[in-house]
């Protein structure tokens, strides 16, 4: 199984910062195939059910605004998140979709003070 | 507009079975592979169980292997989640999902208690 460990665990910023969570995976999630990395982000507001912001590592998903950008391949991946908005409350977690079993991170808490 | 709408969750004892229905629109249900992604109370995500969109392939994680049993209808738009033997470490919101579309139901919760 790919184990994803994410980090860190929570964090509290004020509005208009930067913040960068990190993703690192125990296998590379890099298809040789079509040079994609299959792994997601996902944004989750209290009480309701995940959003997806970034697919293949780095695609943002339509409708997500551009201060939230992916990056990484192979083993590591980031989500930044520019100009950090109370909106931006919420869990945030990473999703490996290159092989069964499917596996997240443990997600992290954004935070804003 | 994609609606995904989750129904069959409650309380039930452990060692009983419970079975969750998830009724798709908006979409062409069976061009997609679907999935199940539980949330255990103040827990992360976890990934339960994926069917292809056909029904020809089917996918679980280990603790759910033997126990659970994920089908579709595509006549009637509809995934299904077969649990038995239920645990109390299955206690969770279960969510009906097609992961990589950002289609996502609003989740059912299961509690599993005697």
């Amino acid at each position: 199984d790919i184990v994803m460990t994410q980090s860190p665990f929570s964090l509290a910023v004020s509005e208009g910062e930067m913040v960068t969570i990190n993703c690192k995976s125990s296998q590379s999630l890099l298809s040789s195939g079509n040079q994609k990395n299959y792994l997601a982000w996902y944004q989750q507001k209290p009480g309701q059910s995940p959003k997806l912001l970034i697919y293949y590592a780095s695609t943002r998903q339509s409708g997500v605004p551009d201060r939230f950008i992916g990056s990484g391949s192979g083993t590591d991946f980031t989500l930044t998140i520019s100009d950090v908005q109370a909106e931006d409350l919420a869990d945030y977690y990473c999703l490996q979709h290159y092989s069964y079993p499917l596996t997240f991170g443990s997600g992290t808490k954004l935070e804003i003070k | 507009e994609v609606q995904l709408v989750e129904s069959g969750g409650g309380l039930v004892q452990p060692g009983r079975s419970m079975k969750l229905s998830c009724a798709a629109s908006g979409f062409t249900f069976s061009n997609y592979g679907m999935a199940w992604v539980r949330q255990a109370p103040t827990k992360g995500l976890e990934w339960v169980a994926t069917i292809s969109y056909d029904g020809s392939s089917t996918y679980y994680r280990d603790s759910v292997k033997g126990r659970f049993t994920i089908s579709r209808d595509n006549a009637k738009s509809t995934l299904y989640l077969q649990m038995n033997s239920l645990r109390s470490e299955d206690t969770a919101t279960y969510y009906c999902t097609i992961p990589t579309e950002d289609y996502w139901g609003q989740g059912v919760m299961v509690t599993v208690s005697s």
